[in-house]
This record gives C-alpha cells, structure tokens and sequence, in this order.
C-alpha cells in the first residue's frame, strides 16, 4: 500500500458526462500528480500541483481539469466523456514537487460506454 | 517532443534467467531515466533510477545502463524470479529547475517461468 488513496476505484458512465476522479496523497505529501493510462495511449502524464497550484501540464485534454485543495487532496474532473477516454486514472504524490520521487495510486478504472 | 520507444513488448524467460529491456530516447536534453515495474491491478512502482551524469547503478539483482550518445537505456534482471513477472515502464525525464516534462516507453510485459 502505497498510502495515496484513490476513489473511487471504478467508474462507469457514459459519453457525454462528466466525473470527478479523487485523490489523497501520501500524508505530509504537498505534490499532487495525474496519469491516464489506455490501451491506445500507454501511460501519459496529466498534471502536477504542488501545494495547491499548478505546477506543471502534461498531456491533458481541455475536457479534463483538476484541483488541488487546501487539504492537498485533489480532483480530477473529466467532462464531454467519449469512449476514448476509457482508461485506467492513476493519482501519485511526492513530498516535494519532484516527480521522481512519486508514489502511485491504485487507480480509478473509468469505462465510458 | 520527446518519443521514447520500449522493446521488447513482452518477454519470457526462465526462472533464474537474465532479462533484457532496452528504451531508446529521442530529446537529448532528457536527464533523468527511471524504470517502473507495474502488477496486475497496481499502480507503477518505482525500481531503480539513473541520472544523465551516471552510466550505470545496480540495486541488487537490478541494474540499468545509459549510453548518452546512443540515447539509450537499459534494464537488466538477473537471477529472475516469478515475482519479477510483472509489466515494466521505461520513462525519459527533463528536469530542469522547476520544470518538468515526463514521457514513458510502452510497456514490457515480463513472464518468469518456474
């Protein structure tokens, strides 16, 4: 167990809608990281936030948001749902604001149908 | 932008084998290469990292190599285990003050036969 706690763990819904992905970091954890992983796509990095901004973009589509909250916990909110956006949502966290030093998540599995 | 490119896509190998997993990069200005190891229903964990500035770290029966002027790196696994079977991810990092660009290979699925 890696202590960043992902809900919930699957998702299903259908195109066109919008849903919240959600995130607790590591305690103590100010770094706040999102990653898509899809069969078509592999794994691509989404969004970093550190200590409640954003600190750095990836390969996020403008139908996708996040935010970090005074908590450090963060969301991932994603809208207009296609199929292609079926993929496992993977949220890691860092003390500080280097990725190298991240750890995973169990992943929210999202199936858009 | 930065293409890193993974082979092979699956390997099989014998209990007490060697594996071989090798990532090419394209973006020279790339410094950081860790490799993850990701199992069924998990999220990737980091096994072993090297730096740009270093051409080779082992961590037990892990190693990796880096050839900066081949933009290449790779993992080794000796002495493989079942435990080992697993899918791994190489990544190309730049890292650069406060900035940071992220790129993975596409995945080695690893099967160590007992």
């Amino acid at each position: 167990d890696s202590g960043v706690t992902q809900t919930p763990k699957h998702l299903i819904t259908a195109t066109g809608q919008r849903v919240t992905l959600r995130c607790s970091p590591r305690s103590g954890d100010l770094s706040v990281y999102w990653y898509q992983q899809s069969l078509d796509q592999g794994l691509q990095f989404l969004i970093q936030y550190y200590n409640g901004e954003e600190r750095a973009k990836g390969n996020i589509l403008e139908r996708f948001s996040a935010q970090q909250f005074p908590d450090l916990h963060s969301e991932l909110n994603l809208s207009s749902l296609e199929l292609g956006d079926s993929a496992l949502y993977f949220c890691a966290s860092s003390i500080r604001g280097q990725i190298t030093e991240a750890f995973f998540g169990q992943g929210t599995r999202l199936t858009v149908v | 932008g930065e293409n890193v490119e993974q082979h092979p896509s699956t390997l099989s190998v014998q209990e007490g084998d060697s594996a071989v997993i090798k990532c090419t990069y394209s973006d020279s200005a790339s410094n950081y290469f860790p490799w993850y190891k990701q199992e069924l229903g998990k999220g990737p964990q980091l096994i072993i990292d090297i730096r740009s500035n270093v051409g080779e770290k082992k961590d037990q029966r892990i190693a990796v190599t880096l050839n900066k002027t081949a933009k290449h790196f790779s993992l080794h696994i000796t002495e493989t285990q079942p435990e080992d079977s697993a899918v791994y991810f190489c990544a190309a990092i730049l890292n650069s003050g406060g900035y940071q660009k992220v790129t993975f290979g596409t995945g080695t699925k690893l099967q160590v036969i007992p």
